[in-house]
């Protein structure tokens, strides 16, 4: 069973500070990692991807990907308010047609 | 302009009924999925179409059945609803089959009595 697992928090930062998410998978053919942000009451929406091992960077936000300790991360820096949501961790394999989706982290930032 | 849309955004209804729920993008994506996300918040994935073609068929009951008219139109119709089938139902669209960049419709939030 491929799984994609995350803390569901929440995770409580004061604004300004960095949010750190975390997400592991368990299929080592995976490719592809995706986040999206789901506020309360409405539907995902993607706000990064990454490839390839390291770092990707997206104005205040940065996924990071290590495929050897197979987990990747979101930074999100100068947190604010509106930063407020749950994250949601997905994973494509190579070959597989869907995405295996993580069950998200809940992510307050308090003014 | 919406980029995926739903209809209906809200469906009250009660046990053994049948309904439906429509889906339409204008984004001119191949591949489209119907999304279930329960009371814990989970995603789970229902069905796909890549160009009206069936692609994924999850372990879904025989009670829910997809259709796709055309590429941009993809609609869920479910049979005997059941208390169970209470939950939120995603609509999203990629542009390739399998890709992990979707974009999702507003959701359609049923509740069974």
């Amino acid at each position: 069973q491929k799984e994609v697992e995350q803390n569901s928090g929440p995770l409580s930062v004061p604004e300004g500070a960095i949010a750190s998410l975390n997400c592991t998978y368990s299929d080592r053919g995976s490719q592809s990692f995706f986040w999206y942000r789901q506020y309360s009451g409405k539907s995902p929406e993607l706000i990064m991807f990454i490839y390839s091992n390291g770092d990707k960077e997206d104005g205040r936000f940065t996924a990071q990907l290590n495929k050897a300790s197979q987990y990747v991360s979101l930074l999100i820096r100068d947190s604010q308010p509106s930063d407020s949501a749950t994250y949601l961790c997905a994973v494509r394999s190579g070959n597989n047609r869907k995405l295996i989706w993580g069950l998200g982290t809940s992510l307050a930032v308090n003014p | 302009d919406t980029a995926v849309s739903q209809t209906p955004k809200y469906l009250v209804t009660q046990m053994g009924n049948d309904k439906s729920i429509k889906c339409e993008q204008n984004l001119g994506h191949d591949t489209m999925y119907w999304y279930k996300q329960d009371s814990k918040k989970f995603l789970k994935i229902m069905f796909s179409y890549n160009n009206k073609e069936l692609i994924i068929n999850e372990t879904v009951p025989n009670r829910f059945s997809p259709k796709s008219p055309d590429k941009a139109h993809l609609n869920l119709h479910i049979n005997s609803l059941e208390l169970g089938d209470s939950a939120v139902y995603f609509c999203a669209s990629s542009p390739r089959t399998g890709g992990g960049e979707q974009y999702f419709g507003p959701g359609t939030r049923l509740t069974v009595t």
